[in-house]
């Protein structure tokens, strides 16, 4: 059964460094979303793309995010100054024209 | 703008016994969708069931029913036959239908089970 995946599955970074979490939604999918989870809490949306271009984005994507689908099959997510408070597993999903979203196993992100 | 409420942070069920998860939510619209997710210790995120709100029967799949009140706004899901597999954070998830919509997420409930 196609799967949403994600590397790396943890990434460890120092504060101020850029990071790109990968994701590879499923083939025939046509909206790619990326949610952030903090520890203990709930997931959050972070930004929805599809047709290569942002939808929507929430408070929380602001200039140091960006999103980016350079091929067919890859969808990213680049933190370009890593702050502390963006560690988080962030969570990479997609959906096909219905409304059921399939998430990745997500890539842990600590920033030290 | 759309609001998940889960009012039970834990709960806790014998092996083979029945628990029933609560979550509310409020919307001003009349076409969405509503999911239960899953979330084990390894963190990843799956579905365990789905409710179109235009279809009054309430979902089933497998042990996971749902009871559905849309006047109410309730979502409820029932795990029977609990199983220690089980024991995981369910987040209760709403989305408008419409293109590109978001996944709103309740705070989750932790559910534990007990032999």
């Amino acid at each position: 059964e196609p799967e949403v995946t994600q590397t790396p599955s943890h990434q460890v970074t120092q504060m101020g460094q850029e990071v790109i979490l990968r994701c590879v939604p499923i083939s025939n999918h046509l909206y790619f979303y990326w949610y952030r989870q903090i520890l203990g809490q709930k997931v959050e949306f972070l930004v929805s793309f599809y047709n290569n271009e942002i939808s929507e984005k929430s408070e929380i994507f602001d200039d140091q995010f960006s999103v980016e689908r350079p091929d067919g099959s890859n969808f990213t997510l680049k933190i370009r100054s890593t702050k502390l408070e963006d560690s988080a597993m962030y969570f990479c999903a997609s959906r096909t024209d219905t409304d059921t979203q399939y998430f990745g196993p997500g890539t842990r992100l600590t920033v030290l | 703008a759309q609001t998940v409420t889960q009012s039970q942070p834990e709960m806790s069920v014998q092996e083979a016994e029945t628990v029933t998860l609560s979550c509310t939510y409020d919307t001003s619209e009349s076409d969405y969708y509503l999911f239960w997710y899953k979330q084990p210790p390894s963190r990843q995120m799956i579905l365990v069931i789905r409710q179109e709100a235009y279809k009054q029967q309430n979902a089933t799949e497998n042990r996971f029913s749902v009871n559905f009140q849309k006047a109410a706004k309730s979502f409820s899901l029932k795990i029977s036959d609990s199983q220690l597999g089980d024991a995981a954070m369910y987040f209760c998830a709403y989305v408008n239908t419409g293109t590109a919509s978001k996944l709103t997420f309740g705070t989750g409930t932790r559910l534990q089970v007990t032999l």
